[in-house]
């Protein structure tokens, strides 16, 4: 079954606002990545945090992971419109070595 | 230099054909990948190999068959085509994944039509 669950499904903001976007998943992680995927595209990596951080930072990116509630929420500063793309948690179990990806977020940022 | 590359990136066949795709990495990972993602966008693993090694088998059609000839490569061939072939493959690398500690890194992506 599938892992992670993302929300919301879509989401559409003006440039400059800021997105966030939440991760929920069942089972024991040993870490939780964020990708993305522009519209064609393969998916590219934004951060990985690991069971035993709370929040990590990149650039105008802010993770969070609730390990109590097995949550994890993506947050996009002053959006761009490069920013429009899908955007997927994908969380790594304590028991194996796949990663498992979750429904992914439609971001549309308008200029 | 692209860092994982999938040929072709597009590929239009007929049900009952057999094909392959193609995967190479040039970043000395030792572990490979193949997703499916369906018209949903829903990302699924099918293969992962290490070092040449399977070391991930999901339940695909055994249509289905990946070749690692060494580290660098993981290609995939499909038997008998059928409509609900028609998806987007991913090829995917990164460092030794026997504990899902590393990030991933995907290829282009191609896109199969089975008609």
């Amino acid at each position: 079954s599938q892992q992670g669950e993302e929300d919301p499904q879509a989401l559409s903001i003006q440039e400059g606002e800021n997105a966030t976007m939440n991760c929920s998943y069942k089972t024991s992680i040993n870490n939780l990545q964020w990708y993305r995927q522009n519209s064609g595209r393969g998916l590219v990596h934004l951060i990985l945090i690991r069971s035993n951080e709370r929040e990590k930072h990149s650039g105008r990116l802010r993770v969070t992971l609730d390990t109590s509630k097995k949550s994890s929420s993506l947050l996009i500063t002053a959006s761009r419109a490069a920013d429009t793309a899908s955007y997927f948690c994908a969380t790594s179990e304590t028991s194996g070595s796949r990663l498992t990806f979750g429904e992914g977020t439609q971001l549309t940022v308008n200029p | 230099d692209t860092a994982v590359s999938q040929t072709p990136k597009y590929l239009v066949t007929q049900m009952g054909n057999d094909k392959s795709i193609k995967c190479e990495q040039n970043l000395g990972h030792d572990t490979m990948y193949w997703y499916k993602q369906d018209s949903k966008k829903f990302l699924k693993i099918m293969f992962s190999y290490n070092n040449k090694e399977l070391i991930i088998n999901e339940t695909v059609p055994n249509r289905f068959s990946p070749k690692s000839p060494d580290k660098a490569h993981l290609n995939l061939h499909i038997n008998s085509l059928e409509l609900g072939d028609s998806a987007v493959y991913f090829c995917a690398s990164s460092q030794d994944q026997r504990d899902g500690s590393y990030e991933q890194y995907f290829g282009p992506g191609t896109r199969l039509t089975v008609t």
